[in-house]
């Protein structure tokens, strides 16, 4: 079946620019995950989305940082006037419920700020 | 707070020759410890969960073990083809209610012919 999908693979763009980085999960699949990998450094959480309820966001670094999930389905992640800092690999997951469950990986955005 | 340690940082391995990575970590309480692949430009593929010690999972070529303290991930006569990062993550409540991925910085495997 299909798995998680994000786009747009790769994304350069200027410092002071607004980006957006889409999610889509696999199927059925009710909780969402944001992670953050840059080079040399583990992955980092970011914000988590589960059903109908508040999502998690005591991993976003800043109020620069922000995300929405629409009908439970598909995600945006919003970075708001870029920093160099910000270039990493953005990584979307989801997993069928929260605790315990495995998690399913996107192939990432690579996100570029120059 | 919990942290996962990671060794060795990389390994370079003769095509069969058997090893192990480690994975060290520190939790109030343990609900999933995770072992995942990633090749170069890819997301991580999962690999292997375990839940609690004396715990034990088998995938080819690959073992995955637990104790209260670490986790094993043995390989077995490794070819080219399992040259990959191993990144080993425990669940780690957050205390805003969710449940997300503590990750260590992983482990990158070579295998040469």
């Amino acid at each position: 079946g299909a798995g998680v999908s994000q786009s747009p693979s790769n994304k350069v763009t200027e410092k002071g620019k607004d980006v957006e980085l889409r999610c889509d999960p696999i199927s059925g699949h009710t909780a969402l995950y944001w992670y953050r990998q840059s080079l040399g450094q583990g992955l980092e959480f970011l914000i988590y989305f589960q059903g109908n309820s508040a999502p998690d966001k005591s991993g976003l670094p800043s109020d620069r940082f922000s995300a929405e999930r629409t009908g439970g389905s598909v995600s945006t992640l919003t970075i708001q006037r870029t920093q160099q800092e910000d270039s990493a690999v953005y990584l979307c997951a989801s997993s069928l419920v929260g605790q315990g469950s495995e998690q399913y990986f996107g192939p990432g955005t690579r996100l570029t700020v120059t | 707070e919990d942290q996962v340690t990671q060794s060795p940082e990389a390994l370079r391995l003769q095509e069969g020759e058997s090893s192990s990575l480690n994975c060290s970590y520190t939790v109030s309480g343990l609900r999933g410890l995770f072992w995942y692949r990633q090749d170069p430009g890819k997301g991580p593929e999962f690999l292997f969960t375990l839940y609690s010690a004396g715990e034990e999972k088998e995938k080819e070529r690959l073992k995955a073990t637990l104790t209260k303290k670490e986790s094993f991930l043995h390989i077995t006569a490794p070819k080219p083809e399992d040259s990959a990062t191993y990144l080993c993550a425990v669940h780690d409540y957050s205390g805003a209610g969710s449940y997300q991925l503590t990750f260590g910085k992983g482990t990158k495997l070579s295998v040469i012919p």
